[in-house]
C-alpha cells in the first residue's frame, strides 16, 4: 500500500540552526500539510500546500518556517532560525482530493539542543 | 477558536469487552470526521472515516456520528491487547482542508 515517506527520523540540531525537514507524499495525492505534535500535547496544523502554494497556515506557521515542493515527489518544511520551542514530532500528511481522509508519514522527531 | 475535545482516560476494558470512546466538536458546520490510533512515539494511523449521520463499521470498529449534538464516537468490540493506544479525534471544518485533532483518549486493553 502506498506510504507518505519522512526522512530523516530524528533530527539533532543546535539552536539558531535552519533545519529541512523532507516528506514524499502519496504519489497520486494533490493536497499536502505539515502537523506537528510536541511531547504529551495535541497534533496541531501547521500548514497546508495545494496546486503549489500554501493555502492555509495556522498561528505557528510564521516566518521563520517555509515549505517547498521542489521537485514532482518532494515536499519540504524548513524553520530557518530553530528555537528550542521548535522541539517536536513533524508529521507531513497527503491526501487524494477534498474530503478523502488525509494520511501521515511515520515523522520526524527534531530535538533542538 | 475551533475546539475538538475527548476525555484523556486512560480508558481501561478487559480483553473481549466494548470499548467506548466520545469526542465533542464546536465547529457547527464541520463536514469529515475521523479516527486515528497513535501508538506511543509513532505516527496517526487512520481507523474510521464519517462524512454523515448515524452510524458505520469496519470490522471491530464503529463510528457513531450526530451532528445535531455534534458529537462522534467510536466502538471498539471484542478488545484486543493490540488495541491499547490513544485515539484520536480528527474534525474536518467548513473550509474543508486542515483538521483539527482532539487531545485523545487513551485505551488499556487488559487481558
Amino acid at each position: 500500500e502506498p506510504e507518505v515517506t519522512q526522512t530523516p527520523s530524528h533530527q539533532v540540531t543546535q539552536m539558531g540552526q535552519e533545519v529541512i525537514l523532507r516528506c514524499v507524499p502519496i504519489s497520486n495525492h494533490l493536497y499536502f500539510y505539515w502537523y506537528r505534535q510536541i511531547l504529551g500535547q495535541k497534533v496541531e496544523f501547521l500548514v497546508s500546500f495545494y496546486n503549489n502554494e500554501i493555502s492555509e497556515k495556522s498561528e505557528i506557521f510564521d516566518d521563520q518556517f517555509s515549505v517547498e515542493r521542489p521537485d514532482g515527489s518532494n515536499f519540504t518544511l524548513k524553520i530557518r532560525s530553530t528555537k528550542l520551542e521548535d522541539s517536536a514530532m513533524y508529521f507531513c500528511a497527503s491526501r487524494q482530493q477534498a474530503n478523502q481522509p488525509q494520511h501521515f508519514g511515520d515523522g520526524t522527531r527534531l530535538s533542538i539542543l | 477558536q475551533k475546539e475538538v475535545e475527548q476525555n484523556s482516560g486512560p480508558l481501561s476494558v478487559p480483553e473481549g469487552a466494548i470499548a467506548s470512546l466520545n469526542c465533542t466538536y464546536s465547529d457547527r458546520v464541520s463536514q469529515s470526521f475521523f479516527w486515528y490510533r497513535q501508538y506511543s512515539g509513532k505516527s496517526p494511523e487512520l481507523i474510521m472515516s464519517i462524512y454523515s449521520n448515524g452510524d458505520k463499521e469496519d470490522g471491530r470498529f464503529t463510528a457513531q456520528l450526530n451532528k445535531a449534538s455534534q458529537y462522534v464516537s467510536l466502538l471498539i468490540r471484542d478488545s484486543q491487547p493490540s488495541d491499547s493506544a490513544t485515539y484520536l479525534c480528527a474534525v474536518v471544518g467548513a473550509a474543508g482542508n486542515k483538521l483539527t485533532f482532539g487531545g485523545g483518549t487513551r485505551v488499556l486493553v487488559k487481558p
